[in-house]
């Protein structure tokens, strides 16, 4: 089955302690994207991968780090969280890397996270 | 760059009623218009997009709708909706190499 999973589902963690939320996708895609939601804010972009070892900055990207090195693997990485990073996190892909984006783009079931 | 608002942050309506979630976008770009649908305790999934040729556009579930390129619009429609559709629904635009959300729209259908 094609799917975009995230791993965990559910965090609750303290200011300060580095975190990883995993995701993967089995669908061979070369775009690979995560998100934050907040209420009343929709989603925000927060780093985007057009392929292996290539990333770049959405529009939130301060406090997280990502990596590419595999293209299914696209984990994101929380180095001192804080409560402001407290949201619900979406992985998401798309075999559409570049600016003919289609937009149809593959989510996961979503990652909450609560920094306390 | 582009931007997309949700005109309505929550809309009920009763079960087998007509509905419409209104979308507009700008964007100094031509542009790709998407809606997603978002069930409880789910990942988003796509309605449907509108890339170019008919301006409207039908998708899963009997869903439906309107690009308006004079009035930077796409607005979703669904002529009779029902309890399953109760879900947030958001808004997208693509006139780059990213997608742009909008704010959502919770649809609470009522029986």
């Amino acid at each position: 089955e094609a799917q975009v999973t995230q791993n965990p589902r559910y965090l609750i963690t303290v200011t300060g302690k580095k975190l990883t939320v995993t995701c993967s996708q089995n669908m061979n895609h070369e775009y690979m994207s995560w998100y934050r939601q907040d209420p009343g804010l929709g989603l925000r972009q927060i780093y985007y991968s057009m392929n292996v070892e290539v990333t770049d900055k959405g529009d939130v990207p301060e406090g997280y780090k990502v990596s590419r090195k595999e293209k299914r693997n696209f984990p994101l990485i929380l180095e001192s969280p804080s409560p402001n990073q407290t949201s619900l996190y979406f992985c998401a892909s798309s075999s559409d890397p570049g600016t003919e984006n289609t937009g149809e783009l593959f989510f996961g079931e979503g990652s909450r996270l609560t920094v306390l | 760059a582009q931007s997309v608002t949700q005109l309505d942050s929550q809309v009920p309506v009763f079960e087998e009623a007509p509905v419409e979630l209104r979308c507009n976008y700008s964007s100094s770009v031509s542009v790709y218009l998407f809606w997603y649908v978002q069930y409880p305790n789910q990942g988003l999934q796509l309605l449907l997009k509108y890339l170019s040729g008919s301006t409207l556009v039908k998708g899963i579930n009997g869903f439906e709708a309107e690009f308006n390129k004079s009035q930077t619009s796409f607005h979703l429609r669904k002529p009779s909706v029902h309890i399953s559709d109760t879900a947030e629904y958001f808004c997208a635009v693509s006139g780059g190499n990213k997608l742009v959300f909008g704010a959502g729209t919770i649809l609470r259908v009522k029986s």
